[in-house]
């Protein structure tokens, strides 16, 4: 069974260019998370789908990041305009939530973002 | 928003030693995870614990789940380099809320 797919691994690009990211999640996962992780640190949520519905993008800073989740399957997630904050990995992840139950995250490898 | 504070921040330990980490908040949980994380690669599920006092062993590691589900410890015994990566607790509310937040998690570093 194919795993949580991320791409690209790895982007460069100068502050105030736009960015995205894809991730197909594992076959049918209904929920999907984005998280946002500098070196070291742990993973911090920016936006909970449930199947095509962001339920919690209470962290996601809306002026400059985006996110889609169309028919309720791949998701991506845009920034613009990037800023130098901004680099860190982004992870995509899937789980398959029942009533009463997180369900076990599988992860993505990430998006290494570099803003130069 | 529930806090979860992971200690140690760091650990280096020899090859064969033991060691424990810990994961506190003043919340309770409905369930919690812990979850290892190599470089370069997403976190993966080591165990989830539900129950309070509940006690899960994954081969040498001892994942304990405090009565209150407030707390939890991971116990690694005779740890090999194998072991070496970043170690993550993340716990959910429950109810309707399905968000997992994590820890900043310990980075452990078992030295041949």
């Amino acid at each position: 069974e194919a795993g949580v797919v991320q791409s690209p691994r790895y982007k460069i690009i100068e502050k105030k260019q736009p960015v995205a990211f894809w991730c197909n999640p594992i076959s049918g996962h209904n929920t999907l998370y984005w998280y946002l992780q500098n070196l070291g640190q742990g993973p911090e949520l920016l936006i909970r789908y449930e199947n095509e519905e962001a339920v919690d993008d209470s962290q996601l800073p809306k002026d400059r990041f985006s996110a889609e989740r169309l028919k309720g399957v791949d998701s991506t997630l845009k920034i613009q305009p990037a800023e130098l904050g901004d680099s860190a990995v982004y992870l995509c992840a899937s789980s398959l939530v029942l009533s009463g139950n997180t369900g076990e995250l599988f992860f993505g490898e990430g998006s290494r973002l570099t803003v130069l | 928003t529930q806090l979860l504070e992971q200690s140690p921040q760091f650990l280096s330990i020899q090859e064969g030693e033991n060691l424990t980490v810990y994961c506190n908040s003043s919340s309770v949980f409905s369930s919690l995870q812990w979850y290892r994380q190599e470089p370069g690669e997403g976190p993966v599920l080591l165990v989830t614990v539900v129950t309070g006092g509940e006690v899960k062993k994954l081969k040498r590691l001892t994942f304990q789940f405090g009565d209150a589900r407030k707390d939890s410890s991971l116990h690694i015994t005779a740890a090999q380099p194998g072991d070496t990566g970043l170690y993550l607790c993340g716990a959910s509310s429950g109810g309707s809320n399905y968000k997992l937040t994590f820890g900043k998690g310990t980075l452990l570093t078992v030295n041949p």
